[in-house]
């Protein structure tokens, strides 16, 4: 069961600054919050992740709820270079060491 | 910064060969990770590896063998490879310990004809 909650696709346009959502309304006290993106015929990518501060960094900033039951990823001044599936997810860690990646957000930037 | 490269970027193969695929990271990382990702689906662990010579089982290691004889190089081989797959294999690496980032290669995308 995926535990966390993304909407299918957003779709912005080049120099917008782009809000993309995600619920995990179960996370537990020890579960890092992740975000990666994967473009076609790439690997996934790192953008950025945090427990329970919000985390900024030169990708995108990660604003996290005061309850840690959602979080938004936010790209300012998206270019054609961020469309890409974008993907929260959840890590705990310990002798879990695998990450769970659902389908994820597909952004489509268009100029 | 570091790369991770991952050889064949393009495997075909026949039913039934042993086809094997290459990770290398130039991280100095401890952990290394092999996942497979399916065309729709999410990742699934096979393989991964905390420290040179060590191999642990992920969640879909069967038809699947690992081997970490370097710190900086993780293979994976498909023992039997099934008529019609096709699947993208992804290595990954970590520095080590909990919740450490995981850094992706490109990925081997594999055929089976």
């Amino acid at each position: 069961d995926a535990k966390t909650t993304q909407p299918d696709s957003m779709e912005s346009t080049e120099g917008e600054t782009v809000h993309l959502p995600c619920s995990h309304a179960t996370i537990s006290g020890n579960e890092y919050i992740y975000w990666y993106r994967q473009v076609p015929l790439q690997g996934p990518e790192y953008v950025t992740h945090g427990l329970q501060q919000n985390t900024t960094n030169s990708m995108a900033f990660l604003a996290i709820a005061s309850d840690r039951k959602s979080s938004t990823l936010i790209l300012p001044h998206v270019s054609l270079r961020d469309a890409a599936v974008y993907h929260c997810i959840l890590n705990s860690g310990g002798s879990n060491y695998k990450l769970t990646f659902g389908k994820g957000t597909l952004l489509t930037v268009t100029p | 910064g570091g790369i991770i490269t991952q050889t064949p970027k393009f495997l075909i193969g026949q039913e039934g060969q042993k086809l094997t695929l290459k990770c290398q990271q130039n991280f100095n990382h401890d952990t290394m990770y092999w996942y497979r990702q399916d065309s729709g689906k999410g990742l699934r662990l096979i393989y991964y590896s905390i420290t040179e010579n060590d191999l642990q089982k992920g969640d879909l290691s069967e038809g699947y063998d690992a081997s970490r004889e370097k710190k900086s190089s993780f293979s994976l081989t498909v023992t039997s490879a099934q008529k019609n797959e096709m699947a993208v294999f992804l290595c990954a690496s970590s520095i080590g310990g909990l919740q450490d980032t995981q850094y992706f290669g490109p990925g081997t995308r594999l055929l089976v004809l």
